[in-house]
């Protein structure tokens, strides 16, 4: 079980370029979700996904892409990037909630970003 | 408007003491609380929850308390170790209408420091 996996651990942009966080799950879970770690903010919720074709703006969507094909996978992209994304992303996955009981999430290593 | 707060950056103990770390929350439709520990270049990992309907979850040196009324809750570790040495992340959940929601709102973290 690699749990959840991220990819690549490190990147530097330039300002305007695109690129894809990847991101990996093997267990099966069906929430899916982005964060990113800024000093002193604590981790905000970018975009999250309760399943595969559906998915839906956190807290800083701003800039950011996603989707949800398959149940393992969900890519972040960011179509044009800027200094203020540089940050630290994380991805994270867990069972749904139900009414009784809530799953927690669990994260991957991070990718650390940077744009120039 | 931040909902969930832990307003120590940061909190220094000595090897052995007791590690009393502090949250507050707004939203009154909070109904399960986790925290989260993180370590340099990894990502957070689940320590311990409670649900809204107990005051009190303990696991191992790990103990939850949650004041309702008071809208807050805390995160004991007794005895404090040198590996406890880490972020540690309040973190909530509000169950919406639907009968589900799988959303955490993070607080901006607290470094505890265990000195040997």
């Amino acid at each position: 079980n690699a749990g959840v996996t991220q990819t690549p651990k490190f990147q530097v942009l330039k300002t305007g370029q695109s690129m894809t966080l990847q991101c990996a799950q093997d267990m099966n879970h069906e929430y899916m979700s982005w964060y990113r770690q800024d000093p002193g903010m604590g981790l905000r919720l970018i975009h999250y996904s309760v399943g595969a074709g559906i998915t839906d703006q956190g807290e800083v969507p701003n800039g950011y892409n996603v989707s949800r094909s398959t149940t393992e996978d969900f890519p972040l992209r960011l179509l044009s990037a800027a200094p203020s994304q540089t940050s630290v992303y994380f991805c994270a996955s867990s069972y749904l909630r139900t009414a009784s009981s809530y799953n927690e999430q669990f994260f991957g290593p991070g990718t650390r970003l940077t744009v120039l | 408007d931040q909902q969930v707060k832990q307003n120590s950056p940061s909190l220094s103990v000595q090897e052995g003491r007791i590690s009393i770390l502090n949250c507050d929350y707004t939203n009154s439709m909070f109904d399960y609380f986790l925290w989260y520990k993180k370590y340099p270049a990894e990502g957070p990992t689940f320590l311990i929850s409670i649900s809204s309907i107990k005051d009190k979850n303990e696991d191992g040196r790990f103990t939850v308390f949650l004041n309702k009324s008071a809208k807050h809750l805390s995160l004991h570790i007794v005895p404090s170790q040198p590996g406890d040495s880490a972020v540690y992340f309040c973190a909530a959940s509000a169950e919406n209408s639907g009968g589900s929601n799988y959303k955490l709102t993070f607080g901006k973290g607290t470094l505890l420091t265990v000195n040997p």
